[in-house]
């Protein structure tokens, strides 16, 4: 399995309040991804990046900003939290050669917004 | 939005029996893949099948492609218990950001 690893797994806080959540691989991937989840709406792309300082918006990206300052690094960042964000978050990688390939997954930030 | 639909939304069979799953798209595709995922757990890449095949198998699953309605099938033969779980498709409209589009799923409930 590809090591990505997702942090925290889960994360109470108070609406307004700043929340980071951190996707760490270890297989070297070039794409990286991050992807909410919610009933009825399957995963939606929020961000996305295809290289160390490359990033751009999915179909979800209100609210939110990333980073990616190291290849192993994704971070989600939302700057003040509402509750229209408690959601279930998953990171994924790809490889990256040619056109899109298998995702990899971690196994999600379970967020909730009071 | 260019996220698929997936239908049914939930099906429920008995062991053994065979489930088929369909996903509907939007515009061209450069491929369309299939994953799983067990409650609370992340998702699982199942199979890729790229826009110039029709058909891809592994193990007891088979997907088909149809270009021409934008739609795929997933069938999962001589199902068990285990295969329990959310299915779903996502497409690559191609582009050289890589990034997939997911539907939004087929909970499959196999009971023994």
């Amino acid at each position: 399995d590809a090591g990505i690893t997702q942090s925290p797994r889960h994360k109470v806080t108070e609406t307004g309040t700043p929340v980071t959540l951190r996707c760490h691989q270890t297989e070297n991937h070039r794409y990286m991804y991050w992807y909410r989840q919610d009933p009825g709406h399957g995963l939606r792309l929020i961000h996305y990046s295809y290289g160390v300082k490359d990033t751009d918006k999915g179909e979800v990206s209100d609210g939110y900003s990333v980073s990616r300052s190291k290849t192993e690094d994704f971070l989600l960042t939302l700057e003040s939290a509402t509750s229209s964000q408690t959601s279930v978050y998953f990171c994924a990688t790809q490889a990256g050669t040619g056109s899109a390939g298998e995702l990899f997954f971690g196994e999600g930030s379970r967020l909730t917004v009071l | 939005s260019q996220q698929g639909e997936e239908d049914p939304q939930a099906l429920s069979i008995q062991e053994g029996e065979n489930a088929t799953m369909n996903c509907s798209y939007k515009t061209s595709i450069n491929n369309l893949q299939w994953y799983r995922q067990n409650s609370g757990r992340g998702l699982v890449h199942l199979i890729l099948i790229r826009s110039n095949e029709r058909e891809k198998h592994s193990g007891r699953l088979r997907v088909t492609l149809d270009t021409s309605k934008k739609s795929s099938s997933l069938l999962i033969t001589a199902s068990r218990a285990a295969d329990t779980a959310s299915y779903f498709c996502a497409t690559d409209y191609g582009g050289a950001t890589n990034k997939l589009i997911f539907g939004t799923g087929t909970l499959l409930a196999v009971q023994p």
